[in-house]
């Protein structure tokens, strides 16, 4: 059954806690991305990586930190330097083809809810 | 800055009706455009991709693109109490090796029975 698996669905933070979310796809998609959406806002790109070992900073990296050591896995880790990590987090992922092709079609995890205690 | 811009709504519709959702983009040079439907508490997925000027049909749904006019849009025919979601436009706005997408902030669709 492919996909892409988010976990936990839901997640609480304590003041000065590190979190990490998970996600991981059986697609064999080589780009995977972290995206944030508050209420009423679209999605804000926070991480990507477009191979193993290797990833970039998006719109709102600030606070936040991944890794992408198997390519099936690009977990996300919510530092304590984000003062303001309430939000709905997904992870997706797509399958880039070669040369100048950018049809780069993204697909989404279910998500994680983050709040703060 | 990049932009992606659509109207919040809320689009009301009755069922039956023809909706229309529309994006405009700032980058000139966008190459890829997508179409999502979020459901309330759900995650985005896939209705339409369109990379061509012009429309393109799968069921119910049309996408219409004018690069000219930096201008996308959807259209959903028929429209189903089961279409009421948020719809949210997504553009490649970077070309060459960048595989960035900047989506809008959505449309809420509201069909009403």
């Amino acid at each position: 059954d492919g996909g892409i698996t988010q976990s936990p669905k839901y997640l609480f933070r304590k003041e000065g806690q590190n979190v990490t979310l998970s996600c991981e796809q059986n697609l064999n998609h080589d780009a995977m991305y972290w995206y944030r959406q508050d209420p009423g806002q679209g999605l804000r790109l926070i991480y990507y990586s477009q191979i193993v070992n290797d990833f970039q900073k998006g719109d709102i990296a600030e606070g936040y930190s991944v890794s992408r050591e198997k390519k099936e896995s690009f977990p996300l880790t919510v530092t304590s330097a984000q003062k303001n990590p309430t939000a709905f987090y997904l992870c997706a992922s797509s399958k880039l083809a070669g040369g100048h092709n950018n049809k780069n079609i993204q697909y989404f995890g279910a998500g994680t809810r983050l709040s703060v205690l | 800055q990049k932009e992606v811009e659509q109207n919040s709504g809320p689009l009301s519709v009755p069922e039956g009706a023809i909706a229309s959702l529309n994006c405009t983009y700032s980058d000139r040079g966008s190459q890829s455009f997508f179409w999502y439907r979020q459901y309330s508490g759900k995650s985005p997925e896939l209705i339409m991709f369109i990379y061509s000027n012009g429309d393109k049909e799968d069921g119910r749904f049309t996408a219409q693109l004018n690069k000219a006019s930096q201008y996308v849009s959807l259209l959903i025919r028929d429209s189903q109490p089961s279409d009421s979601a948020t719809y949210l436009c997504a553009v490649n706005m970077v070309g060459g090796s960048n595989y960035k997408l900047t989506f809008g902030k959505g449309t809420l669709l509201t069909v009403n029975p």
